[in-house]
This record gives structure tokens, C-alpha cells and sequence, in this order.
């Protein structure tokens, strides 16, 4: 089936560096999804992807899907301490009713 | 707050017992999606129930089974259970079917199997 890779699995940076997180696939991606779960708490939805080459931003982040719509980005300029946990993006598959979530980038910033 | 409730918030048991995981959605939303969070695999999706009917199953186990009531809310049942069954257990609720619908996820039940 579909499997959505994320890269880095964990990322350290100190407060005011910029972070980026990608998520790939081997084939097309339908919608990709971008979710945020703070240690201890549940995945909060962020932001979705559909058309190819789009751009989103909000604030600080800034979400890109690929051309190719086989690849999506997260980027976080200036970190802050409240951009801490774990980034997943998600494919929301064509016909299919689920979303297949990658594993994960899980982010911490040091103050 | 999503406004997805999830009970209990913790759950410890035996090898070999059964459990049963409730999720009430959202005001308003039809379908609810149940998936599984464990330190190695991550979030993985096990069944998605749309107006009380079953609509999409990913890797969920023989052992488990679920069911949307008519006033929509869902449970998870889980059965002999094996210590490789604990994790965090979300309930998520959208309004449509669709998977390109924003999925709004509750706190969780962890479930730990000794």
C-alpha cells in the first residue's frame, strides 16, 4: 500500500534556527495533510496540500507540496519554544476514505 | 480542545483480557476514524465508521473489532490481549467520509497490557 516517508525521524534546534521536515513518497500523493502533536497531547491538524507546486503559509511555517505531488515540505523559520513536538504530514489517498500518516519529525527546541 | 471525548484516558490490564475503548465525536460529524500510536509504528489507522456503517479498514487486528451506535458514537474493542497491543489509542471525527476532510482527533486512551 501507500507509504509516506518522513525525514529527519528527529530534529535538536536551539531557539531562532529554522527547521524544515519532508515527507516523500514513491508514487503520487493525493492531498497531503500536516499535523502537529505536542508531547503528551493528540495530533492537531495544521494545514492541507492539494494542488501541485501549492504553497501555504501561516506565520512562521511555510508548506509546500512537489510539483510531482511525490514529496511535501514544512518549514518553521525562527523557532520557538512552543513549536515543540511531532510534525506528520499525512496522504489522504485518492478513493481511499484514510490517511496514511508518515512517522513522524519530531522537533525540539532549546531555549 | 477538539471537542472529540474519548474514555477512559487510562487503561491497565492482564494479558488475555478485553477492553473496551469509547469515542463520542464531535457535535455534528458522521464519520470516526480509530488509529493506533506505538513508539515504533507510529499512527497507524485501524477502521473508519461513516452513519453507523463501516467504511474503511486498515491494519487493525482479528482480535479487535468496532461499532458507530445510532447516536454515533463509536467504540473499540479489544480482545486476549497481548502486551504488544499497548500503545495510545485515538478516536478522530470529520464531518464527511472522505479522507481529504480535516480529521479532528480526541486526547486518547493509553492502554497498557502487563
Amino acid at each position: 500500500g501507500q507509504q509516506v516517508m518522513q525525514i529527519p525521524q528527529y530534529q535538536h534546534v536551539q531557539e531562532g534556527e529554522d527547521f524544515t521536515t519532508y515527507c516523500n513518497s514513491s508514487t503520487t500523493l493525493s492531498n497531503i495533510q500536516w499535523y502537529k502533536q505536542r508531547p503528551g497531547g493528540h495530533p492537531v491538524f495544521l494545514i492541507q496540500l492539494v494542488k501541485s507546486g501549492e504553497v501555504k503559509k501561516q506565520k512562521r511555517l511555510t508548506f509546500q507540496f512537489g510539483e510531482a505531488k511525490k514529496n511535501s515540505s514544512l518549514h518553521i523559520t525562527a523557532t520557538q519554544t512552543t513549536d515543540v513536538g511531532t510534525y506528520f504530514c499525512a496522504d489522504s489517498g485518492g478513493s481511499n476514505y484514510k490517511l496514511t500518516f508518515g512517522k513522524g519529525t519530531l522537533l525540539t527546541v532549546n531555549p | 480542545d477538539s471537542g472529540v471525548t474519548q474514555t477512559p484516558k487510562h487503561l491497565i490490564t492482564a494479558t488475555g483480557q478485553r477492553v473496551t475503548l469509547r469515542c463520542s465525536p464531535r457535535s455534528g460529524d458522521l464519520s470516526v476514524y480509530w488509529y493506533q500510536q506505538s513508539l515504533d509504528q507510529g499512527l497507524q489507522f485501524l477502521i473508519q465508521y461513516y452513519n453507523g456503517e463501516e467504511r474503511a479498514k486498515g491494519n487493525i487486528l482479528e482480535r479487535f473489532s468496532a461499532q458507530q451506535f445510532p447516536d454515533l458514537h463509536s467504540e473499540l474493542n479489544l480482545s486476549s490481549l497481548e502486551l504488544g497491543d499497548s500503545a495510545l489509542y485515538f478516536c478522530a471525527s470529520s464531518y464527511w467520509a472522505s479522507g481529504r476532510d480535516t480529521q479532528y482527533f480526541g486526547p486518547g486512551t493509553r492502554l497498557t497490557v502487563l
